[in-house]
């Protein structure tokens, strides 16, 4: 089935430390992105990317770096200038042009991050 | 700017009893619009979109909701709630185009009595 995986579940990082969390689709979308959750503040959006080899920033991307080499992969660095980055962290996909084309964004099931 | 409120932070209705979630946007143009459920530790699942036509769309799990233009309101609606519905359940507009954003209201914390 298709879909999209974060990876790991868990993961723990030390003060200085740059984490990398995974995420691959095999929805063959182009579009993806990386949400961070935090209890009582819904979804906010950290980076976005409609093509492979461009991405965006989003509301909170300050503290964090991503590539999008692959159409199929999206991975998300939280460098050690993020100073909270404790929070689940929620990757999606969607078509290029998802809403005109009635696609919506589907979801991962995320990563933990926590901080050691 | 787009945005999207949820203002019940909890609810908790007993098993069998109807269920409204309410959800009002701000969006200048035509909004699209979703719910999506979330159990803990899980990613979110959609529930059902509206895009355009018929105010009144139907989703998974027996859920509806109704896009109502004059009040920015787009309420989730279930009419007999099943213990398996608890979780937490996000509202969301999505500015379409090229940007392809959504945005998210802060969730609504759904229990089930039995």
């Amino acid at each position: 089935d298709g879909g999209i995986t974060q990876s790991p579940k868990y993961l723990f990082r030390k003060e200085g430390q740059n984490v990398t969390l995974s995420c691959e689709q095999n929805l063959n979308h182009d579009a993806m992105y990386w949400y961070r959750q935090d209890p009582g503040q819904g979804l906010r959006l950290i980076y976005y990317s409609q093509i492979v080899n461009d991405f965006q920033k989003g509301d909170i991307a300050e503290g964090y770096s991503v590539s999008r080499e692959k159409k199929e992969s999206f991975p998300l660095t939280v460098t050690s200038a993020q100073k909270n980055p404790t929070a689940f962290y929620l990757c999606a996909s969607s078509t290029p042009l998802g809403m005109a084309s009635n696609q919506p964004q589907h979801f991962g099931d995320g990563t933990r991050l926590s901080i050691l | 700017a787009q945005s999207v409120t949820q203002p019940d932070i909890h609810i908790t209705v007993s098993e069998g009893a109807s269920l409204e979630l309410r959800c009002n946007y701000s969006y200048g143009a035509t909004p699209y619009l979703f719910w999506y459920v979330q159990s803990p530790g899980q990613g979110l699942q959609l529930l059902l979109k509206y895009f355009s036509g018929d105010t009144l769309v139907q989703g998974i799990k027996g859920f509806e909701a109704e896009f109502k233009r004059s009040q920015s309101s787009f309420n989730l609606r279930k009419p007999s709630v099943h213990w398996s519905d608890a979780a937490e359940y996000f509202c969301a507009v999505g500015t379409g185009g090229a940007t392809n954003k959504l945005i998210f209201g802060t969730g609504t914390l759904l229990a089930v009595q039995p």
